[in-house]
């Protein structure tokens, strides 16, 4: 079955950069039309949508966030690792990593448990 | 970007009652929704993806409907384990976005 797991630090200070991996089984990302996105919901808010990576490599951003953000994958590790750089309070946030398919596009059929990253001084 | 909006924020329903949550794109994106129920503390559950095609595992009770602009979620008959925050993402184009999300709460 389809496993992801987030894994990183949970506490980051302000202007730090922030590196999570996101460790899967299940399926490998050579597979054609498979990818991995990140999602991100601060506490007690909606969720929000920040990076894509397919099996081709081809790489999608959320707009307001791209400078700030590098997603990559290891297909021999089975993991996908997102970068987020300058990172400040408001980035304050659960960070979930999700499996995508062509056969749902864009849609995240399976998610990690996520992890809880705190930005604090 | 196409922005995703949910009404009600937050509706109170009792056990058998019929629920329908709205979802209202900015701009058309055919059947390109997909619904998720995330309970606290926990990640977001997969229900219906393409407007209306239920998730597998999913039980029969949630169905959606819509296109263009305007969706909704039913839910025929609440059973306890569906009271969750509710919210529609649009898959139509990126960037990919989610409405503000329906809280159900017990009445």
């Amino acid at each position: 079955q389809i496993t992801l797991k987030e894994s990183g630090p949970t506490l980051v200070k302000p202007t730090q950069t922030l590196t999570l991996t996101c460790t899967f089984s299940g399926f490998s990302l050579s597979t054609s039309g498979v990818g991995v996105g990140w999602i991100r919901q601060p506490p007690r808010k909606a969720l929000e949508w920040l990076a894509l990576i397919y099996w081709n490599d081809d790489k999608r951003y959320s707009p307001s966030l791209k400078s700030r953000l590098t997603i990559t994958k290891d297909t021999s590790k089975n993991q996908v690792v997102l970068r987020m750089t300058n990172m400040d309070p408001v980035d304050t946030a659960t960070y979930y990593c999700a499996h995508n398919t062509v056969d749902t596009p864009m849609v995240f059929d399976f998610w990690g448990q996520g992890i809880l990253v705190t930005v604090s001084s | 970007d196409i922005q995703m909006t949910q009404s009600p924020s937050s509706v109170s329903a009792s056990v058998g009652d019929r629920v329908t949550i709205t979802c209202r794109a900015s701009q058309g994106i055919s059947n390109w929704l997909a619904w998720y129920q995330q309970k606290p503390g926990k990640a977001p559950k997969l229900l219906i993806y393409t407007t209306s095609s239920l998730q597998s595992g999913v039980p029969s009770r949630f169905s959606g409907s819509g296109s263009g602009t305007d969706f909704t979620l039913t839910i025929s008959s609440l059973q306890p384990e569906d009271f969750a925050t509710y919210y529609c993402q649009q898959a139509n184009s990126f960037p990919i976005t989610f409405g503000q999300g329906t809280r159900l709460e017990i009445k």
